[in-house]
């Protein structure tokens, strides 16, 4: 089964500094997906970034992105010029790769217990 | 693009009754989700639908919860008896839902949840 990490229930940055969050993993699959999610107080979940496991190349989206380690089941979000309204509760999530001709099975996110984040002014 | 609707957002009800929640998904999303998350927790998937048969309800507890998705559009999910457990949000979302031919692209979009208050 998988099973995802995050170690820093908490995590304070001062507007316009870089804060880095960290997830582990584990996992048998060599295929799969990670993602951040962002959760604000309006409960709604908004995916931050998307790495494929395959793909070696980390994933970047604009003051967003992750160092992706997959030997060591590691995926870090690294948020550059913080900005207030990035505060919120951030999740680390893992999705087993369906593959070619693999229909009608699930694609179950497995959440990690999320990382508080407060951005400074 | 309207988002995943839910209601209601707030319900506050006795231990031992019943409650029901409502999602509305994405127009031409395929797939539906049910999440339950605990305060200090990350969400849990509940049960996902593919169009109206169910993929995935392995972490449902079956003696109290049901859901449906008649006609492969919304869905209800139903806690009955409700227990002091059970207090959470509960988060709808849905997906594109395609699978086969090249790798799967799935993109969740979730609602904004409803929170749950057993007392």
């Amino acid at each position: 089964a998988q099973t995802v990490t995050q170690s820093q229930p908490e995590m304070s940055v001062q507007e316009a500094e870089t804060v880095t969050l960290s997830c582990t993993y584990d996992t048998s699959e060599s295929n799969y997906y990670l993602f951040w999610y962002k959760q604000p107080p309006s409960r709604q979940m908004i995916l931050v970034i998307r790495q494929e496991a395959y793909k070696q190349q980390n994933a970047t989206e604009n003051r967003f992105s992750v160092n992706f380690q997959k030997a060591a089941k590691s995926f870090s979000l690294k948020i550059s010029d913080s900005q207030l309204g990035d505060t919120a509760m951030y999740f680390c999530a893992f999705m087993k790769h369906g593959g070619p001709n693999y229909g009608g099975a699930t694609n179950k996110l497995i959440f990690g217990t999320g990382t508080l984040l407060a951005v400074q002014p | 693009e309207a988002g995943v609707a839910q209601s209601p957002r707030y319900k506050i009800i006795e231990k031992r009754q019943s409650v029901a929640f409502w999602c509305n998904p994405i127009s031409g999303h395929a797939t539906l989700y049910w999440y339950q998350q605990i305060l200090g927790q990350g969400p849990k998937l509940l049960i996902q639908f593919q169009n109206n048969g169910v993929v995935d309800d392995s972490q449902l507890p079956k003696d109290r919860f049901s859901a449906e998705r008649l006609k492969g559009v919304d869905s209800t999910l139903k806690i009955q008896p409700a227990k002091l457990e059970d207090s959470a949000v509960y988060l709808c979302a849905s997906s594109l839902g395609v699978w086969g031919g090249t790798p799967t692209n799935e993109k969740l979009f979730f609602g904004s949840g409803t929170q749950l208050s057993v007392l």
